[in-house]
């Protein structure tokens, strides 16, 4: 399966700050997504990053909040911006495995706190 | 209903149990399904995939019942290396992933 990197890994924020995570992978892949953990909570999709064009965005998402890039295969960036503590949570991106459909793996995940 | 539910757990079990987890999604048209594995303060990692025949991977039963729309993983021999979050996971579509709350599971000495 791919190597996923994210960067940063963790990070503490002042309210009303915006911050860009940036996830890099080690192959060229179709698919990237992003997801939100919040605390004891399962994943959330929050959009789908599509190479060449905007990303597709889940309900209860908007691109003004999480703009994401996805320059070419192999590089994504989300910024969760004029971040709130509500914002606080784990950022996740994944990748569909080409070899073997519709299956993603996880990158290691940004920690984000935001005071 | 939940798009996808899971037992809530947790369960506590000792070493050397067996242990079912149960999920139901309710998307009858849903395509593929997993299992993952989370580990505390780590990434969610694919356990294994679930084929409608049933598969098993060592320790690690998954089953599917498409008619009921319902998931299972059974763990035999449960080791202290298995005590971690399992995530039920359905693809309602192509690429649209729901994911069940996670049930925990302590295995103890």
């Amino acid at each position: 399966s791919a190597v996923i990197s994210q960067k940063p890994s963790r990070d503490i924020c002042q309210r009303g700050t915006s911050l860009t995570i940036q996830c890099q992978v080690d192959s060229q892949v179709t698919m990237m997504f992003w997801y939100r953990q919040q605390p004891g909570q399962s994943l959330t999709l929050i959009a789908t990053a599509n190479q060449g064009s905007e990303a597709t965005y889940e309900s209860g998402f908007v691109i003004d909040k999480f703009p994401i890039s996805r320059p070419n295969l192999t590089f994504s960036t989300l910024t969760v911006s004029n971040m709130s503590p509500e914002d606080s949570s784990i950022y996740l991106c994944s990748v569909e495995d080409r070899g073997v459909t519709d299956t993603q793996y996880f990158g290691p995940g940004t920690r984000l706190t935001v005071l | 209903r939940k798009e996808v539910e899971q037992d809530p757990g947790p369960f506590n079990v000792p070493e050397g149990a067996t242990v079912v987890f149960n999920c139901t999604y309710s998307n009858s048209a849903s395509q593929s399904f997993f299992w993952y594995r989370q580990d505390c303060r780590k990434e969610p990692k694919l356990l294994m995939s679930v084929y409608s025949s049933g598969n098993e991977d060592g320790r690690f039963t998954a089953q599917l019942n498409r008619a009921s729309q319902y998931i299972s993983l059974l763990i035999r021999d449960s080791k202290l290396s298995d005590s971690a979050t399992y995530l039920c996971v359905v693809n309602m579509t192509h690429n649209d992933m729901r994911f069940g709350a996670g049930t925990r599971l302590t295995v103890k000495p």
